[in-house]
């Protein structure tokens, strides 16, 4: 089964930093791992997917990476803004590839 | 294209009750994933379905049961509803099942257990 941990729980930053997610896993033989973002109340957004041959995926001021062998991946967001505030979750999936495991999130605020 | 649509969008039920929640996934998706996320957890998986036939099931009770239709549509099913299933529940929908798969989520039915 794999096992899915993020941290920190919670974030806070001023607007225009730079920051960084982490996520953990521990089945290496992780095929797929995908990042959200999830507002209060809502469904997940989709952000970025990497698949086992990729490393990194980008999309605007996201960059995420994907390092099986140590069972961890970051969300790099560059120059944050007010309305990045969310909750991002990373999910990875099983050998069967049939379902996703969720970590926790990481709350974050991005202060104007 | 129309996202991933879910409903109803809100429910209250009392207990012991059955609720039917619906999901209709993105156009030309065959496959359809149920989740469950309690409040500040991660969604947990319950089902998934693919071409109408389960592919996957999470640890949940025999209470929860879920169907997938020919149009790819798919509903899930709780019975004898306990206070612990108040949750919001997600439906994601992908090409197909295993892997290679990106998920893509509806906005979710938020379940109020009463």
């Amino acid at each position: 089964k794999q096992e899915v941990t993020q941290i920190p729980a919670a974030l806070s930053v001023p607007e225009g930093e730079n920051l960084v997610l982490n996520c953990s896993f521990t089945d290496s033989a992780i095929y797929n791992l995908q990042w959200f973002r999830q507002d209060p109340g809502k469904g997940l957004t989709s952000l970025l997917l990497i698949q086992s041959s990729q490393r990194e995926q980008t999309s605007g001021r996201l960059n995420a990476s994907l390092d099986k062998s140590s069972g961890r991946s970051t969300l790099y967001i560059a120059a944050s803004q007010p309305g990045d505030s969310a909750t991002y979750l990373c999910a990875g999936d099983s050998n069967t590839g049939n379902q996703f495991y969720f970590g926790t999130g990481t709350s974050l605020t991005v202060i104007p | 294209d129309a996202g991933v649509t879910q409903s109803p969008t809100h429910l209250i039920k009392t207990r012991g009750q059955h609720v039917t929640l619906r999901c209709s996934p993105i156009s030309g998706h065959k496959s359809v994933s149920w989740y469950q996320q309690v409040l500040g957890q991660g969604p947990q998986f319950i089902f998934q379905y693919y071409e109408k036939e389960e592919r996957g099931r999470g640890n949940f009770p025999d209470r929860f049961s879920a169907r997938q239709f020919p149009n790819y549509s798919s509903e899930l099913n709780v019975n004898a509803l306990l206070l612990g299933d108040s949750a919001l529940y997600l439906c994601a929908s992908s090409f197909t099942s295993g892997r290679m798969n990106e998920q893509f989520f509806g906005p979710g039915t938020r379940l109020t257990v009463l």
